[in-house]
């Protein structure tokens, strides 16, 4: 089992949709969850931190659920600047390193 | 401010040859890191520097990648000999300081292609 499972997508999506991807993670010792994004051929930039409490951050909300080791990122009135691959990251106990999904592809359309 | 920087963007090489991939991280960034990325495959970590004393490197491959970073500035990743597996996107991240939801920030990757 992989340690961080992500639906592959592509995700295709018309302008001011609202979409939803989910990611779950095996190690429940996981002590810090994060949504990068990352642009074809470009390099994985932080989008979001997920806090245990739930964080919204603009058009984008994350949620974290510890008991089901869940995370999700939720995206209200896509624009086609959103296009890009998603990519859920945890971060295991004891170690500074980042465990990456294979990521989401979304594809916003006019 | 400037970013993490790699060098080369890409590099093609045949099997057996040696090749050096340099990371220059974000000033005063003590934390730095290797992944790479392999064809329809996830990020996967390789390394972890703090300083320049290896922190972690569980993700090291095998003992063809060495990878250093003397007085704890850039680093440099060195694969010897190459092979076909090896092909794949380099990437190099710093962070400014340890502990959870410490922001790593990415540099551009290095694109290796061994033939």
């Amino acid at each position: 089992r992989k340690e961080v499972e992500q639906d592959p997508g592509p995700f295709n999506v018309p302008e001011g949709a609202t979409v939803a991807f989910n990611c779950t993670y095996s190690n429940s010792a996981s002590q810090s969850f994060f949504w990068y994004r990352q642009d074809c051929r470009k390099e994985p930039k932080l989008l979001m931190s997920v806090y245990s409490s739930g964080n919204e951050d603009g058009r984008f909300t994350a949620q974290l659920n510890r008991a089901s080791q869940y995370i999700s990122l939720l995206i209200r009135d896509s624009k086609l600047s959103d296009s890009a691959t998603y990519l859920c990251v945890v971060n295991p106990p004891g170690f500074q390193k980042l465990v990456f999904g294979t990521g989401t592809r979304l594809l916003v359309s006019p | 401010e400037a970013g993490v920087t790699q060098f080369p963007s890409h590099s093609v090489i045949e099997k057996g040859q040696t090749v050096t991939l340099r990371c220059d991280p974000i000033s005063g960034h003590d934390n730095l890191y290797w992944y790479r990325r392999v064809m329809g495959k996830e990020i996967k970590f390789l390394l972890h520097f703090v300083k320049e004393s290896k922190q972690d490197e569980s993700g090291m491959p095998n003992n063809r990648f060495l990878a250093e970073r003397t007085g704890g500035t850039y680093s440099t990743l060195k694969v010897q000999p190459a092979e076909l597996e090896d092909s794949g996107v380099y990437f190099c991240a710093s962070s400014q300081a340890s502990g959870a939801y410490n922001e790593q920030f990415f540099g551009p990757g290095t694109r290796l292609t061994v033939l």
